[in-house]
């Protein structure tokens, strides 16, 4: 199972682009990339999902390099709601089991 | 409205006694979830199921049980063998195929003393 490694914490400001970035070494042909958000005392909401170069949806970025080791979330213009804990996950699809391992993930605070 | 649901918000209970968190989805997934978060920490699989009357152990299964006799639903028993059950507990569904979105309840907050 690939595991990943991303900052503990992260403090930004309000207006600022913010990137978090997630090393994930041995990650496995067939992985994808999967970013999640997690505000206090509520389950986690996808984010975005990635395999190579770069995803854009309506609230973020996901750029991976060619190797793949590792992957960088972009948000835009951040916001004081934008405080939460992100994840970065890798999926397993070795076994087929569509299992998931979510590690301590980034604390992301923005100040005004 | 489509969605993930978890009862109890909070439930309390006396160590010892076995409790069963409840999870429904009306999403027509095949795939469940379980997943205990402890203050600051990530999340840890208790247990998964990719389709009725089927279930596997996730990373913490010890002193958890659950079933899958329908689709919609998914419960979770915290037993007494748990030696510490109290935690937020985490319900999620996914439609079940490859490496897709996981749909996330709004959790149970488990207190045992």
């Amino acid at each position: 199972l690939a595991k990943t490694t991303q900052p503990i914490s992260m403090d930004s400001y309000e207006g600022q682009e913010v990137n978090i970035t997630c090393s994930h070494n041995n990650i496995a042909t067939n992985d994808y990339i999967t970013w999640y958000q997690q505000f206090p005392s509520q389950g986690p909401r996808f984010i975005i999902q990635g395999y190579k170069t770069k995803v854009t949806n309506e609230v973020a970025s996901l750029f991976i390099p060619a190797d793949r080791k590792s992957s960088t979330l972009s948000l835009p213009r951040v916001s004081l709601s934008d405080t939460a804990v992100y994840y970065c996950l890798v999926g397993d699809l070795t076994s087929g089991t569509y299992k998931y391992i979510f590690g301590t993930g980034t604390r992301l605070k923005v100040l005004a | 409205d489509g969605g993930i649901t978890q009862s109890p918000k909070y439930l309390f209970r006396k160590e010892g006694q076995n409790v069963t968190l409840s999870c429904e989805q009306n999403l027509n997934h095949d795939a469940m979830y379980w997943y205990r978060q402890d203050p600051g920490q990530g999340l840890r699989l208790i247990y998964y199921s990719q389709i009725v009357n089927d279930f596997q152990k996730g990373d913490i299964a010890e002193g958890y049980s659950v079933s899958r006799e329908k689709k919609e639903s998914f419960p979770l028993t915290v037993t007494s063998a748990q030696k510490n059950p109290t935690a937020f507990y985490l319900c999620a569904s996914s439609i079940g195929r490859d490496v897709d979105e996981q749909y996330f309840g709004p959790g149970t907050r488990l207190t045992v003393t």
